[in-house]
């Protein structure tokens, strides 16, 4: 079964401590990966989306990179702003009709202290 | 303004009484897709849409349906709901018609099914 697993569940820095948001999945021919952002109540926010091992995009604090089986967000000296869930999703190469079928992890809980 | 909305926002009924969720984009885009998210379960995919009159399930289909009789919309219907339906949907949208770039989401709808 295809999965898509994000780690850490929840994660506190404190504001300029710089770390990184695992997301590795067991999928047969990825299509792309893609970072959201998700303020409460609201949904979610697209960031970044990498298609091939080795591709890597940034935009202001973050990086997103891939590998083959996982990719990371790189949280660099983040500010309280950053505080939000940070969803990884999947689109898979699963032959036949399926081709727009999406799986997101379960998310990662970030919390910036001033 | 480019946005994707739902209606209604907020709803609470009873177990077996019909109803329907709205979804509506003005981008123009070809893929439209309805998620379900609860609480450490994160984002699970209903059905998804890659063109009108083209529909197919996601990770979680069963108790739900759906049409796609123009590009803009893509309503979510329950034909009979039932307590475990309650959570929170979101119906989102993307310019590709397999979903393989940038979605943009919808506000939320929170069904409560008692």
């Amino acid at each position: 079964e295809d999965q898509v697993t994000q780690s850490p569940e929840a994660l506190r820095l404190q504001e300029g401590e710089s770390s990184s948001l695992n997301c590795s999945y067991t999928v047969s021919g990825l299509r792309g990966l893609f970072w959201y952002r998700q303020d409460p109540g609201k949904g979610p926010e697209f960031l970044f989306t990498l298609y091939s091992a080795g591709e890597e995009k940034e935009k202001e604090r973050l990086k997103a990179t891939l590998t083959k089986k996982e990719s990371f967000l790189h949280i660099t000296a983040p500010k309280p702003e950053d505080s939000a869930t940070y969803l990884c999703a999947v689109g898979l190469d699963a032959g036949g009709t399926s081709y727009g079928k999406l799986t997101f992890g379960q998310g990662t809980i970030l919390t910036v202290h001033p | 303004e480019a946005q994707v909305t739902q209606n209604p926002r907020y709803l609470i009924t009873v177990t077996g009484k019909k109803l329907t969720v709205t979804c509506s984009q003005n981008m123009n885009h070809e893929y439209m897709s309805w998620y379900r998210q609860d609480p450490g379960l994160g984002l699970r995919q209903i059905y998804y849409s890659m063109n009108v009159e083209v529909t197919d399930k996601g990770d979680v289909p069963e108790g739900y349906k759906v049409s796609r009789k123009e590009k803009r919309n893509f309503p979510l219907i329950l034909e009979s709901p039932s307590p475990n339906q309650t959570s929170l949907y979101f119906c989102a949208s993307s310019l590709s018609p397999r979903g393989l770039n940038e979605q943009y989401f919808g506000p939320g709808t929170r069904l409560t099914v008692t």
